[in-house]
């Protein structure tokens, strides 16, 4: 199996701008799970969803933020506009939410946004 | 909601050598203690996990244990070796939905490093 996918790996954008992170879950896996990492706050869970739909979204900071799943192979997280403080590594997760090793949360790679 | 502490946040070892890192957790209700090791520019990966019916599980060189009435887990691993080097994350979390999917809070994470 390739993993869960990110991308773009790295980008580096003006404050202002509109960023898009894409992820592509493990197949047949039907929970999703947008993170985000920085030195002072760790790991967070922004958001995730269940079968393509928003379960919880409390982890998410603020009204810039946004995350979609139009089907069950893609999601996007979007930030507009973006601020420096929005600088991290996000993190696409997924799993199968069936208990036993299906509890098994398997993440990407890890999308390095710098906001300039 | 759930805290989770640990601790310590670096950690040198001499190569061969143990090496221990502890957690702690408010949530008595949680039960699902999962360890992850993150390298560098790479995501975080499981490594162990352990449920709250069990009090210690082991894995060749790694063990975890858990007291649930002190609410802390440890991380135990053996033998050391340098690409055990790394950043570690202890979690803990409750079942999310009656297919025992999990909702991850993470430790701050510690630096390990083994010195050869």
């Amino acid at each position: 199996d390739a993993g869960v996918i990110q991308s773009p790996r790295h980008e580096v954008t003006e404050m202002g701008q509109e960023v898009t992170l894409r992820c592509k879950p493990i197949s047949g896996h039907d929970y999703l799970f947008w993170y985000r990492q920085t030195m002072m706050r760790g790991l967070e869970l922004l958001i995730y969803f269940n079968n393509n739909v928003p379960i919880d979204d409390s982890g998410m900071p603020e009204d810039r933020f946004s995350a979609k799943m139009p089907n069950a192979s893609f999601s996007t997280l979007k930030i507009q506009p973006s601020e420096p403080r929005d600088s991290a590594v996000y993190f696409c997760a997924s799993n199968n939410g069936r208990g036993g090793t299906g509890n098994t949360i398997y993440f990407g790679e890890g999308s390095w946004l710098t906001v300039v | 909601g759930e805290n989770v502490e640990q601790h310590p946040s670096t950690l040198s070892v001499q190569e061969g050598d143990s090496a221990v890192i502890k957690c702690t957790y408010s949530d008595s209700a949680s039960n699902y203690f999962p360890w992850y090791k993150q390298e560098l520019g790479k995501g975080p990966q499981l490594i162990i996990d352990i449920r709250s019916n069990v009090g210690e599980k082991k894995d060749q060189r790694i063990a975890v244990t858990l007291n649930k009435t002190a609410k802390h887990f440890s991380l135990h691993i053996t033998e050391t070796q340098p690409e055990d080097s790394a950043v570690y994350f202890c979690a803990a979390s409750t079942h999310l939905s009656n297919f025992g999917n999990e909702k991850l809070t993470f430790g701050t994470g510690t630096r390990l490093t083994i010195i050869p």
